[in-house]
């Protein structure tokens, strides 16, 4: 059975450095999400791919952050120039087209800012 | 202003017994909610969901209360494992516009099952 799958599973950087996480949806899965969760807090919506196209952006995604879905498969989110406030666990979820399918997700990606 | 609320942080019950999680939500757009589980270092992982049409979900020893007047669910796990020491995140959908069924989620709370 292949998950979700997500790399790397950690990444420290310094302030300043560009990041690049990515994102291996089960295989069927047309939709793909990311989220974002931080100490004590549940995930929130960062932005949704139906195949390749990105249909929807939270405001909390900044013009430093920007993800792709190429081929309609994998998906990468980059962050450039981090800054401390974006020290967090990257969530990526898939699921089946169609109403009420549950997302499925990957283990997440740490990331922590010097 | 948090649309999904679950006001237990932690709660604590013996094996065997039953264990009730609750959570309140706000949004009457929301219309599919889920209960996840996730332990330390894992991302989380799908127990159950109810859609808003039916009150009453069962698979196993998890079932899912939704109250819609109330604006309330419960998920009930019986008879409690210590395998079931976790955090709880309960998980509300609504369709947007764009397409998207993009979760809005509780803060969660912590299960000890105690042996």
């Amino acid at each position: 059975d292949t998950g979700v799958s997500q790399d790397p599973r950690h990444k420290i950087t310094k302030r300043g450095q560009n990041v690049t996480f990515r994102c291996d949806p089960i295989s069927e899965h047309n939709r793909l999400y990311w989220y974002r969760q931080t100490l004590g807090q549940g995930p929130e919506f960062l932005t949704y791919f139906q195949n390749e196209a990105q249909l929807e952006k939270s405001r909390l995604l900044s013009d430093r952050f920007s993800a792709e879905r190429p081929k309609g498969s994998f998906s990468t989110l980059e962050i450039q120039r981090t800054e401390q406030g974006d020290s967090a666990m990257y969530l990526c979820a898939s699921s089946l087209w169609g109403n009420n399918q549950p997302q499925h997700f990957g283990d997440g990606t740490r990331l922590s800012i010097l | 202003d948090q649309q999904v609320k679950q006001n237990s942080p932690s709660l604590s019950v013996q094996e065997g017994r039953i264990s009730i999680l609750n959570c309140d939500y706000t949004n009457s757009m929301f219309d599919y909610f889920l209960w996840y589980k996730k332990y330390p270092a894992e991302g989380p992982t799908f127990l159950i969901s109810i859609s808003s049409i039916k009150d009453k979900n069962e698979d196993g020893r998890f079932t899912v209360f939704l109250n819609k007047s109330a604006k309330h669910l419960s998920l009930h796990i019986v008879p409690s494992q210590p395998g079931d020491s976790a955090v709880y995140f309960c998980a509300a959908s609504a369709r947007s516009g764009a397409g998207s069924y993009q979760l809005t989620f509780g803060k969660g709370t912590k299960l000890s099952v105690i042996p």
